[in-house]
């Protein structure tokens, strides 16, 4: 089992929908959640951490974390073409430092 | 303000050579990462500095690969010798605290080992 799954997809929206990317996380030591955007060729962005149980919410993007069931969520609201690039969920434990453990990435794409 | 910067954008060496990396991270950003993406493969954790010191280096796939951050400024990654499986883009981050904060991402180094 992956320290991080995530559905590699691709996902595809309509400009507009609601697009909505999931992940699940094996440790339950895992501290604070991420997600970043990555465009081809391009290094991550952050979009956004969560470390609580329940809804986080920026803009057009909401992050739901639920703890009892090791899963974070990623809604994009009104999606874009800009939008369109792979999403990465990243899990941050305190190991005496602090270990950062990526997913593979949900490629989104959104149709104009 | 500067972001995070990584020296040589790509690099393409023999097998069995040496290549050294280098990261210059936000300036007053205490925390610095390394990470390597081999090509189809999720981004992987090498290790984290706070100053000078490796908090974690869990990540650091064997002896070939040494970081440092002499001075708590810029690190540095060696790989030495180079192996084929090393090939990938190593990506260097920093933040201005641990745990739940912002790591900016430098542009990354391409490595190819021929």
């Amino acid at each position: 089992q992956k320290e991080v799954e995530q559905n590699s997809g691709p996902l595809s929206v309509p400009e507009g929908a609601i697009a909505s990317l999931n992940c699940t996380y094996s440790d339950r030591g895992s501290q604070s959640f991420f997600w970043y955007r990555q465009y081809s060729g391009k290094s991550p962005e952050l979009i956004m951490f969560i470390y609580s149980n329940g809804d986080k919410e920026d803009g057009r993007f909401t992050a739901q974390l639920n703890k009892a069931s090791q899963y974070v969520s990623l809604l994009i609201r009104d999606s874009q073409p800009s939008d369109s690039a792979t999403y990465l969920c990243a899990v941050n434990m305190y190991t005496g430092g602090f270990k950062t453990i990526f997913g593979a990435g949900t490629r989104l794409f959104v149709k104009a | 303000e500067a972001g995070v910067t990584q020296f040589p954008s790509h690099s393409v060496i023999e097998k069995g050579q040496t290549v050294t990396l280098r990261c210059d991270p936000i300036s007053g950003h205490d925390n610095l990462y390394w990470y390597r993406r081999v090509m189809g493969k999720e981004i992987k954790f090498l290790l984290h500095f706070v100053k000078e010191s490796k908090q974690d280096e869990s990540g650091m796939p064997n002896n070939r690969f040494l970081a440092e951050r002499t001075g708590g400024t810029y690190s540095t990654l060696k790989v030495q010798p180079a192996e084929l499986e090393d090939s990938g883009v190593y990506f260097c981050a920093s933040s201005l605290t641990g745990g739940p904060s912002e790591q900016y991402f430098g542009p990354g180094t391409r490595l190819t080992v021929t």
